[in-house]
C-alpha cells in the first residue's frame, strides 16, 4: 500500500471514447504528478500540480486534460486518443514541490486504445 | 542525447552475489539522484537517494555517485531472488526537471 490509489487499474477504450483516470493520495501531500510509462521508454512526466495549481505541462497533446479539484485528488480526462497513447499511466505525489522530495507512486492504470 | 541512460539488461546474477547497476546523466549540474525499484505490474518504489559524491549505504544497498564522471550506480549485496525487478535511475536536473532512465531489468537466479 503506497498511499496513492489509482482507478481503474485497466482500461480499454476506442479512439472516439471519453474516459477519465482517477488518482487519490492519502499521504497529506501537496504535489501530484501524472506520468506515462511506455514499453522500452523512460517514464515521461506529463503534468505537475502543486496545491491544486498546474505548474508544469510537458508538451502533452490536448487530448489529455488534467484536473486537480483538491490536493488529494487528480484526474486525467481522455478523449479521441490514438493507438500510440496505449501505455501505463502513473500518478505520484510528494510532500511539496521542493526538488529533493521523494515521489510516491500509485500502481497505475494500464490503458489500451483500440 | 538522452538525459539519463541505463543499460536495459537483462542483468542476471546468482543468489548471494553482488548486483551492480549503472546510470549516466547528461546535465553536469544535476544535484539529486534516485533509484527506484519496479516489480512487474507494480508502481516504482523509491529505494535510495543520493546527493553528494561518494557512497551511501542502506542495508544491502549502496548508492555511489561520481559527479565528475556523471554516473551513479547501485550495488545490491547478497542478492536475493526477491530483488528481481526493474531498477530505474532518476535525476533531478538544474532546471528542476525530473528525468528517468529506461530501467535495468535484474534477475537473481536461485
Amino acid at each position: 500500500e503506497t498511499g496513492v490509489t489509482q482507478t481503474p487499474r485497466h482500461l480499454v477504450m476506442g479512439m472516439t471514447n471519453k474516459k477519465s483516470l482517477k488518482c487519490e493520495q492519502h499521504l497529506g501531500h501537496n504535489a501530484m504528478y501524472w506520468y506515462k510509462q511506455s514499453a522500452k521508454k523512460p517514464l515521461e512526466l506529463m503534468f505537475v500540480y502543486s496545491l491544486e495549481e498546474r505548474v508544469e505541462n510537458n508538451s502533452v497533446p490536448s487530448r489529455f486534460s488534467p484536473e486537480c479539484p483538491n490536493s488529494s485528488h487528480l484526474f486525467l480526462h481522455l478523449h479521441t486518443l490514438q493507438p500510440e497513447d496505449s501505455a501505463l499511466y502513473l500518478c505520484a505525489s510528494s510532500q511539496d514541490l521542493i526538488p529533493n522530495q521523494p515521489q510516491h507512486f500509485g500502481d497505475g492504470t494500464r490503458l489500451s486504445i483500440l | 542525447q538522452k538525459e539519463v541512460e541505463q543499460n536495459s539488461g537483462p542483468l542476471s546474477v546468482p543468489e548471494g552475489a553482488i548486483a551492480s547497476l549503472n546510470c549516466t546523466y547528461s546535465d553536469r549540474g544535476s544535484q539529486s539522484f534516485f533509484w527506484y525499484r519496479q516489480y512487474s505490474g507494480k508502481s516504482p518504489e523509491l529505494i535510495m537517494s543520493i546527493y553528494s559524491n561518494g557512497d551511501k549505504e542502506d542495508g544491502r544497498f549502496t548508492a555511489q555517485l561520481n559527479k565528475a564522471s556523471q554516473y551513479v550506480s547501485l550495488l545490491i549485496r547478497d542478492s536475493q531472488p526477491s530483488d528481481s525487478a526493474t531498477y530505474l535511475c532518476a535525476v533531478l536536473t538544474t532546471g528542476n526537471q525530473f528525468y528517468f532512465g529506461t530501467g535495468t531489468s535484474l534477475t537473481v537466479i536461485p
